[in-house]
């Protein structure tokens, strides 16, 4: 089973929509958790970290379960820009190693 | 400012041959990682580095070696390269929280 496994998509919604992304992690030793967005042949990019009261940062909401080993990332009003792919990441307690999903594609559609 | 800087861009290798790719990090973070990124597999973790002089391995080392040359720098090595290893290389630094990623390279081997 991959440490940190993401909803497979690919997801194509309509401007304005709303939509959400889910993600597990099986590392229950995972201490920090992100969503990275990476754009077509570009590098990836922290999108959010994750925190436990969950967290926002405008039209994006990231909310984390312990409990559950669950994330999740909702992005809100959805802009053309928006188009691209979600990575879920876990990095897990002192080795530093920072785990991926294989990653969400998002199209968002005038 | 630079950030994470890899080298070189793109490469075609033929099977067999040996090459290294270069990354240098100008932000003085401790932690730097070397990931694979293949169609419909997401960022694999190849090696990492937690500190100068200490590397580790990721979830696909096989096939690939690595020098933590100094804090700057951590370079990956393919000694005898496979057509399996035709991917796009990511390099990235950490801090904390956020990771920086070079803007990866693209090898090829026929």
């Amino acid at each position: 089973r991959k440490e940190v496994e993401q909803d497979p998509g690919p997801f194509n919604v309509p401007e304005g929509a709303t939509v959400a992304f889910n993600c597990t992690y099986s590392n229950s030793a995972s201490q920090s958790f992100f969503w990275y967005r990476q754009d077509c042949r570009k590098e990836p990019k922290l999108l959010m970290s994750v925190y436990s009261s969950g967290n926002e940062d405008g039209r994006f909401t990231a909310q984390l379960n312990r409990a559950s080993q669950y994330i999740s990332l909702l992005i809100r009003d959805s802009k053309l820009s928006d188009s691209a792919t979600y990575l879920c990441v876990a990095s897990g307690g002192s080795n530093y190693k920072l785990t991926f999903g294989k990653g969400t594609l998002l199209t968002v559609n005038p | 400012n630079a950030g994470v800087t890899q080298t070189p861009k793109f490469q075609v290798l033929k099977t067999g041959q040996s090459m290294t790719l270069q990354c240098a990090q100008d932000m003085n973070h401790n932690s730097m990682y070397w990931y694979r990124q293949d169609p419909g597999m997401g960022l694999r973790l190849i090696y990492y580095s937690a500190s100068e002089g200490t590397t580790d391995k990721g979830e696909v080392p096989n096939g690939y070696n690595v020098s933590r040359l100094n804090k700057r720098e951590f370079s990956l090595r393919l000694e005898s390269a496979a057509p399996s290893q035709t991917s796009v290389y990511f390099c990235a630094s950490r801090e904390g929280t956020e990771a920086f990623f070079g803007q990866g390279t693209r090898l090829t081997v026929v």
